[in-house]
């Protein structure tokens, strides 16, 4: 089946410009997560959530930050004003699991990310 | 704060050589610790987890080895090949009630493996 989803894959702003990138998770996953990815490091997390609710969005580096997943698939990432330390790629995930379950798998699985270069 | 430590940041193998990437924590809520493989260009792909109630797992050519007193963990990459080329996060996560079981990345290692 297909995987996570994410549009656009390349987005080039001037600083100051409002940015929106998509994430379509995996058919059915409960929770979702998008993570921020600095060129050379690992990703770190950004915001989760169950279904449509937001459960974490500890995150998150700005009010200028800002998610949705009104109908508990598609999630939108939001980001005002860009600025040019907001330059990185951004991975959404989904997983099948709801947070906290114990025992098995906690996989999360990865789209293929959003590049944003803020000029 | 950097919770995970990965090194090396970059490793050349030859073929057929054996690939080694190590990781420490500080979080001992820690509780799962899967390890992701990436592409350029792709998203990181999960390649094989251990909990730490194990001291080692392995999936084919792939290995963890845990060590929960030292709060450490490693990859092994066994006959590595070129297609094997990428770079690899180690990651871990914690069930805490209340917040998400997000994961928590090093830094990453580019491997090369030369043909």
């Amino acid at each position: 089946g297909a995987g996570v989803s994410q549009s656009p894959r390349y987005k080039v702003a001037k600083r100051g410009q409002d940015v929106a990138l998509r994430c379509d998770p995996i058919s059915g996953h409960v929770s979702l997560f998008w993570y921020q990815q600095a060129l050379g490091q690992g990703p770190e997390f950004l915001t989760y959530f169950q279904n449509e609710a937001q459960l974490d969005k500890s995150g998150l580096p700005s009010d200028r930050f800002f998610a949705e997943r009104p109908e508990g698939s598609v999630s939108t990432l939001k980001i005002q004003r860009t600025q040019q330390e907001d330059s990185a790629v951004y991975l959404c995930a989904s997983s099948p699991r709801r947070r906290g379950l114990a025992g098995g798998k906690d996989t999360q699985y990865f789209g293929p990310g959003t590049r944003l270069t803020v000029l | 704060q950097q919770q995970v430590k990965q090194s090396p940041q970059s490793l050349i193998v030859q073929k057929g050589g054996i690939s080694i990437i190590n990781c420490a924590y500080e979080n001992t809520a820690f509780d799962y610790f899967p390890w992701y493989q990436q592409f350029p260009g792709k998203g990181p792909a999960l390649l094989i987890a251990i909990r730490p109630d194990v001291s080692e797992k392995k999936e084919g050519r792939f290995t963890i080895s845990f060590n929960k007193s030292a709060k450490q963990f490693s990859l092994h990459i066994m006959d590595s090949q070129p297609g094997d080329s990428a770079t690899y996060f180690c990651a871990a996560t914690a069930n805490t009630s209340g917040s998400a079981r997000q994961l928590t990345f090093g830094s990453g290692t580019q491997l090369t493996v030369l043909p």
